[in-house]
């Protein structure tokens, strides 16, 4: 147990619904990430939020949009995914975002998406 | 192109064995290193870390060593158990930079058999 929970675990989507990922961390932590883990590749970071601000947007296509209603709580709404958005996601927190993030930061269990 | 990387795709060791994992990475100015492990169905735990201006650091059976000329680091279990077997992750990071994120390597999977 991290601290930083997601759900759902699971999720299957046709191409033409929505659906909003959940990330919630109980560390008491000012940053929060989305990373895209897809297979035989690096994690793939995609938002970052520090303080409920967004601070890195990493070239993600606007079917993915991030919201961050306070610094608990971050989600992930999903519009119109392909197939190949078929990945695990990954929600991570970290103290702050002092240097740009490269402090150590603490993963939620990740939501497996699968895009049909 | 890919910063940090992890060759060795896999690594099988023998209980009780020394399980040595490693890392290279291109950017001469990350200063900050850690290692990851995860388990199938779960997120990544953070494991251990590293800041550059050290050479070793070690907690309990795992111990990272830094070898800056190399641009090399790695991690040493001893000894090795059963439920260290995860894929293993290295991830660096410039923290003096303010798009000092941290990069992650592929990750290997270590395999520990009784």
């Amino acid at each position: 147990e991290t601290g930083v929970t997601q759900t759902p675990r699971h999720l299957v989507m046709g191409m033409t619904n929505k659906k909003s990922l959940k990330c919630e961390q109980h560390l008491g932590h000012n940053a929060m990430y989305w990373y895209k883990q897809s297979a035989k590749k690096p994690l793939e970071l995609m938002f970052v939020y520090s303080l409920e601000e967004r601070v890195e947007n990493n070239s993600v296509p606007s079917r993915f949009s991030p919201e961050c209603p306070n610094s608990s709580h971050l989600f992930l709404h999903l519009h119109t995914l392909q197939p190949e958005d078929s990945a695990l996601y990954l929600c991570a927190s970290s103290r702050n975002f002092e240097g740009g993030g490269g402090e150590t930061q603490y993963f939620g269990p990740g939501t497996r998406l699968l895009v049909l | 192109d890919q910063q940090v990387k992890q060759n060795s795709p896999s690594l099988s060791v023998q209980e009780g064995r020394i399980s040595i994992l490693n890392c290279d990475y291109t950017n001469s100015m990350f200063d900050y290193f850690l290692w990851y492990k995860k388990y199938p169905a779960e997120g990544p735990t953070f494991l251990i870390s590293i800041s550059s201006i050290k050479d070793k650091n070690e907690d309990g059976r795992f111990t990272v060593f830094l070898n800056k000329s190399a641009k090399h680091l790695s991690l040493h279990i001893v000894p090795s158990q059963p439920g260290d077997s995860a894929v293993y992750f290295c991830a660096a990071s410039d923290r003096g930079s303010t798009l000092g994120r941290l990069y992650f390597g592929r990750g290997t999977q270590l395999t520990v058999w009784p």
